[in-house]
């Protein structure tokens, strides 16, 4: 079926590094891939997302990239910040599966200030 | 209003109860979906709903009924369950013609 690994399960940076967690999927045809962030008994909250028909895109201090060809995406999150601490999933739309997102397993980042 | 709201927030229940999870939004999604999440776990998809209608059921056992009454509303009801299905249940919702999935806070769930 379809799968969606990331990477890594835990990261962790000192304040003001950037941060950057990688995800492959299985399925060539799919086409959209948001990133949700969740903070400690909160739920998880849309950052950003991209389709596939762009290969990068940039809100403030995020930004995502995704490379078609080797089935790959990646969340990158510049000048981190402690608030930036939480688990990050990242998801796929699969194009034979309706409106489903099938989840990575999530990446808890944390920033040390 | 522009969120997905969940009631109740926490809830703990017997094996032997029955109870009701709701979930409402009024922003004119279409599709609406209940996931459950254990600890440290992606949310993993239980139902979808599409104008009203159940389109995804992922082979939930059938102490899980889940209900939409109209567009707004979506209920699961819960029926002899067990301690593993104690969990986050999380409802999201899209509007019509986007992939995005909008969570609600969730329902921490604890069964004994």
């Amino acid at each position: 079926g379809e799968n969606v690994e990331q990477h890594p399960s835990t990261l962790s940076v000192q304040e003001g590094d950037s941060a950057v967690i990688k995800c492959t999927y299985s399925d060539s045809a799919s086409n959209y891939f948001p990133w949700y962030k969740q903070e400690l008994g909160k739920r998880p909250q849309l950052i950003i997302d991209i389709r596939s028909n762009v290969g990068e895109k940039k809100d403030q201090r995020i930004a995502v990239t995704l490379n078609k060809t080797a089935k790959h995406f990646s969340l990158h999150i510049t000048e981190t910040q402690p608030e930036d601490s939480a688990v990050y999933f990242c998801a796929a739309r699969f194009n034979n599966a309706g409106n489903m997102l099938t989840f990575g397993g999530g990446t808890r980042l944390m920033v040390k200030p | 209003d522009t969120e997905v709201t969940q009631t109740p927030k926490h809830l703990v229940m017997g094996m032997t109860n029955k109870k009701s999870l709701k979930c409402e939004q009024h922003m004119g999604h279409r599709a609406m979906y209940w996931y459950k999440q254990k600890a440290k776990k992606p949310p993993e998809l239980m139902f979808v709903y599409s104008y009203e209608k159940l389109s995804i059921n992922e082979s939930v056992p059938s102490r899980f009924s889940p209900e939409c009454p109209n567009s707004s509303l979506l209920n699961l009801h819960l029926h002899a369950l067990q301690p593993e299905d104690s969990a986050l249940y999380l409802c999201a919702s899209t509007r019509p013609g986007s992939h995005t999935q909008y969570f609600g806070p969730g329902t921490r769930l604890t069964v004994l």
